[in-house]
């Protein structure tokens, strides 16, 4: 089955300075690719996603790469704010799944100090 | 419009007992999923369902039960509560034609 390694586990940046999370997935099917942000004790958001068919995608100051080829695919945060400072989980959906089945890696917790 | 709604947010339970974690949404997803979350391993899939009367298994669907027997609820059986079930438990929906999962505030559930 599909599985997701998310790196680093842990990131700590100063206000300001971009952030990147880098997840890598097994499954050469997989089509859909999204990122969620978790505060404390809150429930998990999207922030963003790509398809398959999609190299790359932003909004405002994220973006998100998808290669294919490497089955990898990145989370970039420019211009960092201290309430950018969560848990982020990279997530990709088998194909035999639909989108009903997210596997999600282990999530990295960001810091952003000021 | 309250969105996905879950019940109890916070439970304890002593090992061997059985409990129902309740998720509702009004949104008329058809999509519906059971997610539990652990330290260090993200969020692992238990059950999920694409509509009223059809479930199927995820990641880690032992130790727990579905059923959807309307658009709106989707219920999360543990028949015999175990240690190892301590977690949180986030219930999602989506709606068909759309990717985005919608998650519920989660359920905090210690067996002791």
């Amino acid at each position: 089955g599909e599985n997701v390694e998310q790196h680093p586990s842990t990131l700590s940046v100063q206000e300001g300075d971009s952030a990147v999370i880098k997840c890598t997935y097994s499954d050469s099917a997989s089509n859909y690719f999204p990122w969620y942000k978790q505060e404390l004790g809150k429930r998990p958001q999207l922030i963003i996603d790509i398809r398959s068919n999609v190299g790359e995608k932003k909004d405002q100051r994220i973006a998100v790469t998808l290669n294919k080829t490497a089955k990898h695919f990145s989370l970039h945060i420019t211009e960092t704010q201290p309430e950018d400072s969560a848990v982020y989980f990279c997530a990709a959906s088998p194909f035999s799944g639909g989108y009903n089945k997210l596997i999600f890696g282990a999530g990295t917790r960001l810091a952003v100090h000021p | 419009n309250a969105g996905v709604t879950q019940t109890p947010k916070f439970q304890v339970l002593k090992t061997g007992q059985s409990m129902t974690l309740q998720c509702a949404q009004d949104m008329n997803h058809e999509y519906m999923s059971w997610y539990r979350q652990d330290p260090g391993m993200g969020l692992r899939l238990i059950h999920y369902s694409v509509g009223a009367g059809i479930t199927d298994q995820g990641e880690v669907p032992n130790g727990y039960n579905v059923s959807r027997s309307t658009t709106e609820d989707f219920p999360l059986r543990l028949l015999s509560a175990a240690p190892s079930q301590t977690s949180v438990y986030f219930c999602a929906s989506r709606l068909e034609g759309n990717t985005e999962a919608f998650f519920g505030q989660g359920t905090r559930l210690t067996v002791v």
